[in-house]
């Protein structure tokens, strides 16, 4: 499984955009990128998959370069409610999906 | 979007007791599921692999004979801990696999809060 590496946290104000990035240098070529979202005390709930480019949902948006060495998750005007810790993952998509999360991104809205 | 429930949300047992923790696809067939073990401020860990019908896979470093995993349909997998002691209190989490539109999605259930004392 390949290794994720995100910024441990960050800070952000209500209504703006904020982009959270992760780097996966060892992702092979039938890896796709997936993003959780979690709260505390629930279960990880699912945002965004990708395999190239730019995919784009009704919650959020995922760039991924063309080496997909790294990948972008946008979230538009976000609200306290986003306030989270954010998981990105690299698995293939097919088979039992071994999920292997790393420490996440513990995102914090100001008001 | 697909549910996965869990029971009980809440548990607190003795040591030395066992505890069993229900995982159930609520709107979907789930061939496998896995059990996650979450400590605070921690990320999720993978305990095992869960197929349907068939003996789990466990995470190297993960006992086996102490949680023991049984997934005897496509809408439920069950894990047992065994002789629970103080240092297994946890978040323990589950999941099921959907595949969606061409894409394979995992689907986590709301948690399950153990406390041994």
């Amino acid at each position: 499984l390949a290794k994720t590496t995100q910024p441990i946290s960050m800070d952000s104000y209500e209504g703006q955009e904020v982009n959270i990035t992760c780097s996966h240098n060892n992702i092979a070529t039938n890896d796709y990128i997936t993003w959780y979202q979690q709260f505390p005390s629930q279960g990880p709930r699912f945002i965004i998959q990708g395999y190239k480019t730019k995919v784009t949902n009704e919650v959020a948006s995922l760039f991924i370069p063309a080496d997909r060495k790294s990948s972008t998750l946008s979230l538009p005007r976000v609200s306290l409610s986003d306030t989270a810790v954010y998981y990105c993952l690299v698995g293939p998509f097919r088979g039992n999906n071994r999920l292997a999360f790393g420490k996440g991104n513990q995102v914090v809205v100001i008001p | 979007g697909a549910v996965v429930s869990q029971h009980p949300s809440r548990v607190i047992c003795k040591s030395g007791t066992s505890v069993k923790i229900e995982c159930r696809s609520l709107d979907f067939q789930a061939t496998t599921m896995f059990w996650y073990r979450q400590f605070p401020k921690q990320s999720l860990m993978l305990m095992a692999t869960s197929n349907e019908g068939s003996k789990a896979t466990y995470e190297q470093g993960v006992e086996k004979d102490k949680f023991l995993i049984n997934h005897a349909s496509l809408t439920l997998s069950t894990l047992t801990v065994t002789s629970a002691h103080p240092e297994d209190s946890s978040f323990y989490i589950c999941s099921g696999g959907k595949r969606q539109q061409g894409s394979y999605e995992q689907y986590f259930g709301p948690g399950t809060r153990l406390t041994v004392t």
